[in-house]
């Protein structure tokens, strides 16, 4: 399995900043995923990114607003933009298994917007 | 359009109770199944998957799950609970040619009691 870390683990944050979020892979891995976890929610796939192409948005999830950045096999960063009170919540990044068809998580980052 | 469905929000039950957490899927093609855990503060870990083969499936912890083809569900089990299984349950699905996507269920709080 693949060991995953995330920084920051939390973070309170005021409206109209901006949360760069960095997830951080022990092995080099073709697809990591960004998840959204709203207080009491399941899990919302936000953006699958891909070593050397751009993140692909699900519906209702827009680059402006979630710009993330893939510069190698083992690292890759979501940056949640002009936040506002809404966006509060825990983000996580996971990777695929490389031929085991499933998905590792990292631990989250919980965000709070003030 | 292809969606899973977790019925119960919340399953109340008493130590050495048995346990059914329920999982039902939409979808036309075929499917891989997982469950997640998440103990309360930390972050998604996987219990058990579907991939192909026997339909019955089972964790280290004493959890099982089978796939019911015909009634499109992944129903979770254990015979006899522990205090220590209090978490969140998700049902998580990922569909043939989705791109190892996981579509998640909105979750069950499993609340083990004295």
């Amino acid at each position: 399995s693949a060991v995953i870390s995330q920084k920051p683990s939390r973070d309170i944050c005021q409206r109209g900043t901006s949360l760069t979020i960095q997830c951080q892979v022990d092995s080099q891995v073709t697809m990591m995923f960004w998840y959204r976890q709203q207080p009491g929610q399941s899990l919302t796939l936000i953006a699958t990114a891909n070593q050397g192409s751009e993140a692909t948005y699900e519906s209702g999830f827009v680059i402006d607003k979630f710009p993330i950045s893939r510069p190698n096999l083992t690292f890759s960063t979501l940056t949640v933009s002009n936040m506002s009170p809404e966006d509060s919540s825990i983000y996580l990044c996971s990777v695929d298994s490389q031929g085991y068809n499933e998905q590792f998580f990292g631990p989250g980052t919980r965000l709070t917007v003030l | 359009a292809q969606s899973v469905t977790q019925l119960d929000s919340q399953v109340p039950v008493f130590e050495e109770a048995p346990v059914e957490l329920r999982c039902n899927y939409s979808s036309s093609v075929s499917v891989y199944l997982f469950w997640y855990v998440q103990y309360p503060n930390q972050g998604l870990q996987l219990l058990l998957k579907y991939l192909s083969g026997s339909t019955l499936v089972k964790s280290i912890n004493g959890f099982e799950a089978e796939f019911n083809k015909s009634q499109t569900s992944f129903h979770l089990r254990k015979p006899s609970v522990h205090i220590s299984d209090t978490a969140e349950y998700f049902c998580a699905v990922t569909f043939t040619g989705g791109g190892n996507k996981l579509t998640f269920g909105t979750g069950t709080q499993l609340k083990v009691e004295l």
